[in-house]
């Protein structure tokens, strides 16, 4: 079965553009959830999807956004970037809810750089 | 909410020495624990967790870890590692209303020869 896949593995942005980070789940998973990481502030989480619906949302301005498609793919969307969004981003899928105890299954991650 | 303190930031040890890499967590409900491990410029990957049960838990790659409620701990062990052990281990907590994980801040286990 395939794991959690991202693209783009790697990209570099100026401050003030946009971005779009991709995710596919494992098969037949419908929970997507995408997690910041860095340095300073560890992982951290950004926000959750089901079944096309935002479930869960974390600490972070309305620049963050995400989404998710009928096939549970799921997009998140960075607005107006600035030096200090420069992270890993982690997508993660799941069979049922977190809090329930089902494992989340993480991707490699996308290494967004704005300079 | 759910907090969990990984106690020590950096662990080096040489290659087939024991070690240990210490998580507590903090919840006033019951929780689900888990270790994720995380090699250089990759994800994450799910070590072991513990659900419910037996309070010692065995992963992958020789991992265990131990739940331990009276003391709110959750301890990886490995009786001997190897250089390919060298990573970043994460602890991380669920359960209750919490409808994320919350991780520690990371433990880097250098394996030196």
């Amino acid at each position: 079965k395939a794991g959690v896949t991202q693209t783009p593995r790697y990209l570099i942005k100026t401050r003030g553009q946009q971005v779009t980070l991709s995710c596919s789940p494992i098969s037949g998973h419908r929970s997507v959830s995408w997690y910041q990481q860095t340095p300073g502030q560890g992982l951290q989480f950004l926000f959750e999807y089901f079944s096309e619906t935002q479930r869960n949302k974390g600490n972070f301005p309305g620049r963050f956004s995400g989404r998710q498609f009928s096939n549970s793919r799921s997009e998140m969307n960075v607005s107006t970037l600035e030096l200090g969004d420069s992270a890993l981003y982690l997508c993660a899928s799941s069979s049922g809810t977190v809090s329930s105890g089902n494992t989340i299954y993480f991707g490699e991650g996308s290494w967004l750089t704005v300079v | 909410a759910q907090s969990v303190t990984q106690l020590d930031s950096q662990v080096p040890v040489f290659e087939e020495a024991p070690v240990e890499l210490r998580c507590n967590y903090s919840s006033s409900v019951s929780v689900y624990l888990f270790w994720y491990v995380q090699y250089p410029n990759q994800g994450l990957q799910l070590l072991l967790k513990y659900l419910s049960g037996s309070t010692l838990v065995k992963g992958i790659n020789g991992f265990e870890a131990e739940f331990n409620k009276s003391q709110t701990s959750f301890h990886l062990r490995k009786p001997s590692v190897h250089i390919s052990d060298t990573a970043e281990y994460f602890c991380a907590v669920s359960g209750g209303s919490n409808y994320k994980l919350t991780f520690g801040k990371g433990t880097l286990l250098t394996v030196n020869p």
